[in-house]
């Protein structure tokens, strides 16, 4: 089966600068790679994704880049602001193979420091 | 629009008792997926239906754990008996036809003591 690893587990940034969160997976047949920005006590909530037919999306602040041939990917977070802590899983699936169901990283806990 | 409906939110129940979560996925989707978050093994996949059917079942853990989608607008897992490993958060999502964005309910928070 899949696996998703996530590095780093914590991440802490000074206001305004930017932030990276990097993933790599293991089954080459994976074919979308979304982001999902985890408050405390709340859901998972999708900010950014990507299919595997494309290296690189972007949507204003957050990007994510893709290296099928390298399998991993990345997500790019610029001007970061105190809103943006929280915690930041990656996720592997295969979309329209019968094998929907995403396999999660670890997570990373970004902290932005005022 | 309504999210992702999970109930109850918080569970505390006592080892060798029957618990079971319920969820109501957004109208319209076809896909729910099953999902328990824990400190130490974090997000996984539990089970997932497309149109109500059990597609992939193989990340649930024991034959203690099972669930159901009846209809559209209902799916339930059950754990009987409950062991106080399995506290956990527990999140179901669903999916529209064709897409691939899961939304996430607010999840249920089980304690086994």
């Amino acid at each position: 089966g899949e696996n998703v690893e996530q590095h780093p587990s914590t991440l802490s940034v000074q206001e305004g600068d930017s932030a990276v969160i990097k993933c790599t997976y293991s089954d080459s047949a994976s074919n979308y790679f979304p982001w999902y920005k985890q408050e405390l006590g709340k859901g998972p909530q999708l900010i950014i994704d990507i299919r595997s037919n494309v290296g690189e999306k972007k949507d204003q602040r957050i990007a994510v880049t893709l290296n099928k041939t390298a399998k991993h990917f990345s997500l790019h977070i610029t001007e970061t602001q105190p809103e943006d802590s929280a915690v930041y899983f990656c996720a592997a699936s295969q979309v329209g193979g019968g094998a929907d169901g995403l396999t999660f990283g670890k997570g990373t806990h970004l902290i932005i420091q005022p | 629009d309504a999210g992702v409906i999970q109930s109850p939110r918080h569970e505390v129940t006592e080892m060798g008792q029957e618990v079971t979560l319920r969820c109501k996925p957004i109208s319209g989707h076809n896909s729910l997926f099953w999902y328990r978050q824990t400190m130490m093994r974090g997000l996984e996949l539990l089970i997932y239906f497309n149109n109500n059917v059990p597609i992939d079942d193989s990340g649930m853990p024991e034959d203690r754990f099972s669930a159901k989608m009846p209809n559209a607008s209902f799916s339930t897992l059950k754990i009987q008996p409950s062991e106080p490993r399995d506290s956990a958060v527990y999140f179901c999502a669903s999916t529209p036809p064709g897409g691939r964005e899961q939304f996430f309910g607010p999840g249920t928070r089980l304690t086994v003591l």
